[in-house]
């Protein structure tokens, strides 16, 4: 079955313990991303890549890490949690057409954070 | 990309026909007409995108407008199941360019009763 998994589910941790939150997907996707969704702001891009070893920035990267050396992993990485990092995370993925649109986004199940 | 608006909120008696209407006036010719839902808490689900021309797949129908302003999309016959938030997106076509991003609104939340 073609998905995109995350890993873990919940997590409550204390502020400056470094914690990675890994995405895999098995749909051998070039373009994967990584973004946050808050109450009343809706979903912002944290960092994307367009393939392996090519990562930038999207429009909410502060304090924030990611890393793609395999294409099927995307892994974001928080090397200093803080409260305002709270939030439900999700991991995205696509492939891309030579021309014409892009292919629609799979999304992980999510990521809810909790940085006491 | 173009910006959407939505109703906040719908309600649709389960087994009939949900329209779900989104409005893009300031829609370019190159911008598509993509649909997501977000059941509570979970990840977003595509749903369908389109250009100019009506598509249909086996979870909805996307009606776009000849000029292409508003569209709408229809859930033919509504289950308790397809009680969630949908977005209305609008993007433009892209190659291999950076970003990609999606910006999901506030969305409409269709509840579908009993």
């Amino acid at each position: 079955e073609a998905q995109v998994t995350q890993n873990p589910r919940y997590l409550i941790t204390v502020t400056g313990k470094k914690l990675t939150v890994t995405c895999s997907q098995n749909m051998n996707h070039e373009y994967m991303s990584w973004y946050r969704q808050d109450p009343g702001l809706g979903l912002r891009q944290i960092y994307y890549s367009m393939n392996v070893e090519v990562t930038d920035k999207g429009d909410v990267p502060e304090g924030y890490k990611v890393s793609r050396k395999e294409k099927r992993n995307f892994p974001l990485i928080l090397e200093s949690p803080s409260p305002n990092q709270t939030s439900l995370y999700f991991c995205a993925s696509s492939s891309f057409l030579r021309t014409g649109s892009n292919q629609p986004q799979h999304f992980g199940d999510g990521t809810r954070l909790s940085i006491l | 990309d173009a910006k959407t608006t939505q109703p906040t909120s719908m309600d649709c008696a389960e087994g009939r026909a949900a329209n779900l209407p989104c409005n893009h006036s300031t829609i370019s010719g190159n911008e598509y007409v993509y649909w997501y839902r977000q059941i509570h808490s979970q990840g977003p689900q595509y749903i369908i995108h389109g250009l100019k021309n009506n598509e249909t797949n086996e979870m909805a129908s996307l009606i776009i407008t000849e000029d292409r302003k508003s569209s709408t999309l229809i859930l033919p016959h509504a289950t308790l199941r397809d009680t969630a938030v949908y977005y209305c997106i609008v993007r433009v076509a892209r190659e291999k360019t950076s970003g990609s991003r999606l910006t999901f609104g506030e969305g409409t939340q269709l509840t579908v009763n009993p």
